[in-house]
């Protein structure tokens, strides 16, 4: 089973600024990682693909980057809206789909 | 439009059964894979089954042996068994879409979560 790790577990960031939330597999994913958005009492909400294409309707603040093992997800300029947990998932090698354990991007 | 509607979630004992449903529109279940994933109160997300556009499934090693996916296929609907109910098996179940016919897929729709409590 592929293990995803995210760091931090917890992100206080201004609005208005740059949030950088990473994500590592414990194998190479390829660029098989996906990051989801998840609000309070709402259902996951798919924001990136395949490391780094935008899902649809999503913002171009939003961007995601890497490769194997290490990715991240920018947000660029924080919104309101944007604060949120963060979960990465892998779907390289599957069953099972891991997901890692979530980073809570709070506002500062 | 995309659309998933969970239901069948509820207070049951340990021990017991429910029986999930997915309810699909815009899509038809039979050409793409369909996931539950669960979260239990205050933690992250877990997969935990599959069910494949040619009929394939996969559990998690948590559930496997007591939970069963399934799908109607006339009724655009896919089913989550979940017998010999334990405590830790309480969460919000999502069924999920898979983006691409590939099972190398992220999951592009979800529904909004059914509660399932397992106490006495």
């Amino acid at each position: 089973e592929i293990v995803m790790t995210q760091s931090p577990a917890t992100l206080s960031v201004s609005p208005g600024e740059r949030a950088t939330l990473s994500c590592r597999a414990s194998q190479s994913v390829s660029n098989n990682l996906a990051w989801y958005q998840q609000k309070p009492g709402q259902a996951p909400r798919l924001l990136i693909y395949g490391a780094s294409t935008r899902a649809t309707g999503i913002p171009p603040r939003f961007s995601g980057s890497g490769s194997g093992t290490e990715f991240t997800l920018t947000i660029s300029s924080l919104q309101s809206e944007d604060f949120a947990v963060y979960y990465c998932q892998q779907y390289n090698k599957w069953p099972p789909y891991t997901f890692g354990q979530g980073t809570k991007l709070e506002i500062k | 439009e995309v659309q998933l509607v969970e239901s069948g979630g509820g207070l049951i004992q340990p021990g017991g059964s429910l029986r999930l449903s997915c309810v699909a529109s815009g899509f038809t279940v039979s050409r793409s894979h369909m996931s539950w994933v669960r979260q239990a109160p205050g933690k992250g997300l877990e997969w935990v089954s599959v069910i494949y556009s040619g009929g394939i499934t996969y559990y998690a090693d948590s559930v496997r042996g007591r939970f069963s996916i399934s799908r109607d296929n006339s009724k655009n609907t896919v089913f989550f068994q979940m017998n010999s109910l334990r405590a830790e098996d309480t969460a919000v179940y999502f069924c999920a879409r898979g983006q691409g016919v590939s099972g190398s897929s992220a999951f592009d729709y979800w529904g909004q979560g059914t509660l399932v409590t397992v106490s006495s």
